[in-house]
Order: structure tokens, then C-alpha cells, then sequence
């Protein structure tokens, strides 16, 4: 079975400065792995996916994140946190089975300070 | 534009009373999915459905119950059974048999008791 762990469930950084939220994932297979991110009283919105192929991985709002097999990880990363990044972020995890639920962790929440 | 709408935004429940949450996708995506959001749990699964007329249980599928009549719908009733349902409800949809496909979700409900 799939499991996934969000290290930090608050992270704070200053703005200008770098994001780094980190997720570590459980797979016995070759898994594929998402970003999410979940502004106050909406859904969640896809940031970025890995599938196969290149595992450094390009995003929306100039995240990226990079899938490292020997590390079991998918951290996200972006360079210069912005004030509208404050957020909750999400990371998951699925296997090629079909339409079985995503796996996901359970969410750090970015906090941006001016 | 195709996405998934969740209605209504915001629902009260009265003691012993029976709810339904809606969810309309027209993505033509064979599975949808219900989801329960509490502060600082992540998403917990309730039902998900891979085709028209058949669904599985989820992680937390007690007290609550869901039918798929039709591709494009998957309501959530919240019973009396469930004695804690105040909470933000979130429904996803997913492109057929590919696990490297991400959910889509819907906007949220949030349900709150009177």
C-alpha cells in the first residue's frame, strides 16, 4: 500500500526567501506523485505532477519539485516565496491501477511573512 | 469550461435530519470521489465510484451514503447516523484508468450543524 508523509505541518518563511515543504512517499511500485495547493474555502488545485520521464518537475506559480527514487522523495521547492503563496499544500501519491484513489498526505500550511 | 461544481457552498443541518451534498462534473471522467476536510487531518475518503452504478467504501464511509446514477453526478447524503458532520466536503473526479492522471476537485462544501 501507498503512503505518503509531509514533514511540517506549518512552515514559515519571510518573503523573498526560499519554500521548502517536504514529502516522503511509500511505494512498492513505480509511483506517480502530485502537488497540491488549497487556498482558504476552495479545492484543491493541481501545482505539478510526476509521471515518468525528466524527475525534475515544473509547476504553476514557479514551483517545481524533483523526484529522488533513492530518497523515497518529492520535496517542492520554490525560490522566492510571494505573499499569495501562503497556503495549504498537499502532496500525493498514486500507482498505475487504475481509478483508485489518490494517496495524500496530510497537508502543510505554508505561512508567508512581509 | 469543463470542471466540477459542488452545491451548495455552505449547508446547515438540523439534528436527526438528512442532507445531500451535490456534485456535477462535465468532464467525462468515469470516477468521482467524496472527500472529508477537517483542521489539521488532511483528506479522509468517504465513497468513490470507478463507473456508473457501483461505488466502494471509503476510510470514513459510516454515516454517510452515495449513489451514481449518472456519469455526470455523484451526490453525498450525510445522515443522522453520522453524529459529527461538521466539516468541508470536497468532490474529485478522475480521467479513466490512468493512475498518472491527478484528481480534479471541486470547490467545497461546508457543512455545519444547527
Amino acid at each position: 500500500a501507498q503512503s505518503v508523509t509531509q514533514l511540517g505541518s506549518h512552515v514559515s518563511v519571510s518573503e523573498g526567501a526560499l519554500v521548502l515543504l517536504r514529502c516522503n512517499y511509500s511505494s512498492s511500485v513505480p509511483p506517480y506523485l502530485f502537488w497540491y495547493v488549497q487556498y482558504p474555502n476552495q479545492g484543491l488545485q493541481l501545482l505539478l505532477k510526476y509521471t515518468t520521464g525528466a524527475t525534475l518537475v515544473k509547476g504553476i506559480n514557479g514551483f517545481e519539485a524533483e523526484f529522488k527514487k533513492s530518497e523515497t522523495s518529492f520535496h517542492l521547492t520554490k525560490p522566492s516565496a510571494h505573499m499569495s503563496d501562503a497556503a495549504e499544500y498537499f502532496c500525493a501519491v498514486s500507482v498505475n491501477s487504475g481509478n483508485t484513489p489518490l494517496v495524500f498526505g496530510k497537508g502543510t500550511r505554508l505561512s508567508v511573512i512581509a | 469550461d469543463g470542471g466540477i461544481t459542488q452545491s451548495p457552498k455552505y449547508l446547515f443541518r438540523k439534528e436527526g435530519q438528512n442532507v445531500t451534498l451535490s456534485c456535477e462534473q462535465n468532464l467525462n471522467h468515469d470516477a468521482m470521489y467524496w472527500y472529508r476536510q477537517d483542521p489539521g487531518q488532511g483528506l479522509r475518503l468517504i465513497y468513490y465510484s470507478q463507473i456508473v452504478n457501483d461505488f466502494q467504501k471509503g476510510d470514513i464511509a459510516e454515516g454517510y451514503s452515495v449513489s451514481r446514477e449518472k456519469k455526470e453526478s455523484f451526490p453525498l447524503t450525510v445522515t443522522s447516523a453520522q453524529k459529527n458532520p461538521t466539516a468541508f466536503y470536497l468532490c474529485a473526479s478522475r480521467a479513466d484508468g490512468q493512475g498518472n492522471q491527478p484528481q480534479h476537485f471541486g470547490d467545497g462544501t461546508r457543512l455545519s450543524i444547527l
